[in-house]
């Protein structure tokens, strides 16, 4: 069936560490993808898009990659900060945007 | 900056209770989404609306109605609420369907 999930429930990094977020989808139909960010007592809020044209996509200190070939989607944080410290989510979109499939979550820690 | 608020941060009801969910957005958004949000399973759409009295069910609308009589208001009805209820309640709006805005989350327990 459809499904979006991550290859790792946590991660834990070390401020200043680059952190990577990995999210494997199983729907090739696919027109967007999204990575959200959670913290704790808030609602998901919009990180980073790529389109499903797209290899890559750079925002300020984030980098999303996707590999159509192994249906392999990441997310990548340069020089992780303690701010960072929240569960990230990707989400696939499709049938021209009108469904939505997220992932489970990855909680990410950082270590002072 | 969109802001979309919730009627109540954390709520408890009890079994057959009914219980409404209210979510308002201030940024004339035609598409708003109701979610729940259990550990280990993602957000699951219960609802979602494109337009002012329009609906369509998402994956899990059992047990679930909305309301929309007004753009910036969607609003989430459980008519018995039932513990396997219990979740975090999260609401969206959007102008393009894919771009979601969130509400900051409705805890609700169902004893």
């Amino acid at each position: 069936g459809e499904s979006v999930g991550l290859h790792l429930p946590t991660l834990s990094v070390q401020e200043g560490d680059n952190s990577i977020i990995n999210c494997a989808y199983s729907n090739s139909a696919s027109d967007y993808f999204i990575w959200y960010k959670q913290e704790s007592g808030k609602g998901p809020q919009f990180i980073i898009d790529i389109r499903s044209n797209m290899d890559k996509r750079q925002g300020q200190r984030v980098t999303v990659l996707l590999n159509k070939t192994v249906k392999h989607l990441s997310l990548q944080i340069a020089a992780t900060q303690p701010g960072d410290s929240a569960v990230y989510f990707c989400a696939e979109i499709f049938s021209g945007g009108f469904k939505t499939i997220f992932g489970a979550g990855t909680r990410l820690f950082v270590k002072a | 900056d969109v802001k979309v608020t919730q009627s109540s941060r954390y709520l408890v009801k009890r079994t057959g209770e009914k219980v409404f969910l209210e979510c308002v957005q201030d940024m004339d958004h035609e598409n708003m989404f109701w979610y729940r949000q259990d550990p280990g399973l993602g957000l699951r759409l219960i609802y979602f609306s494109y337009d002012v009295k329009m609906k369509e069910k998402g994956d899990i609308p059992e047990g679930y109605s909305v309301s929309r009589e007004k753009k910036e208001r969607f609003s989430l009805i459980l008519e018995s609420a039932s513990t396997n209820q219990t979740s975090m309640y999260l609401c969206a709006s959007s102008f393009k369907v894919w771009e979601q805005f969130f509400g900051p989350g409705t805890r609700l327990t169902v004893l």
